[in-house]
């Protein structure tokens, strides 16, 4: 198994832009969560998708960030228009549901808005 | 408002010796914690975990205690490695809620 994959691994785009970060969640997860990790903050939940429906999104900052899932392969967090201040790295997780205990992380991408 | 909390960003020891990693938490609805640990990057990787019935659990070198009267929980290392050097996260869950809230990590440095 490949694990989660995200890409790109690393993002420079320019204030007011729009960025699309993307993931693959394992085969057989239901479940697929967006977390953001910077300095002040650590790591938190953007949103939470199961069986392809968003459950959660009230971890999205703004209006300027969605997030689909068309399909159980596929996921997409959009940023538009992108500022400075969502510099940050941006985790994709996918888990087998509530009840497992924990989650796969992909690598991540290292988004800077300059 | 910060539930769960790392109050150490950093921790260094001495190959062999013990490594603990602390972490404390506010919401009493939390009942599964765990650890995660994370190289440079990476993500972070599921290393080990524990349900609110129990006060331990381990896993080779990992062992991980839990106080909920203190709303604490810790994780010992031992005997610590030059490898285990990374980030360490606690993060939690409560109930039915399916999110993990996480702390906000102990860097975690093994010297030779």
């Amino acid at each position: 198994d490949a694990g989660v994959i995200q890409s790109p691994r690393h993002e420079v785009t320019e204030m007011g832009q729009e960025v699309t970060l993307r993931c693959k969640p394992i085969s057989g997860h239901n479940s697929l969560f967006w977390y953001r990790q910077t300095m002040m903050r650590g790591l938190e939940l953007l949103i939470y998708f199961n069986n392809n429906v968003p459950i959660d999104d009230s971890g999205m900052p703004e209006d300027r960030f969605s997030a689909k899932m068309p399909n159980a392969s596929f996921s997409t967090l959009k940023i538009q228009p992108s500022e400075p201040r969502d510099s940050a790295v941006y985790f994709c997780a996918s888990s087998t549901g509530i009840g497992s205990g924990g989650y796969t992380f992909g690598s991540g991408t290292r988004l800077t808005v300059v | 408002d910060q539930q769960v909390k790392q109050n150490s960003p950093s921790l260094s020891v001495q190959e062999g010796r013990i490594s603990i990693l602390n972490c404390d938490y506010t919401n009493s609805m939390f009942d599964y914690f765990l650890w995660y640990k994370k190289y440079p990057a990476e993500g972070p990787t599921f290393l080990i975990s524990i349900s609110s019935i129990k006060d331990k659990n381990e896993d080779g070198r990992f062992t991980v205690f839990l106080n909920k009267s203190a709303k604490h929980l810790s994780l010992h290392i031992v005997p610590s490695q030059p490898g285990d050097s990374a980030v360490y996260f606690c993060a939690a869950r409560g109930g039915s809620n399916y999110k993990l809230t996480f702390g906000k990590g102990t860097l975690l440095t093994v010297n030779p």
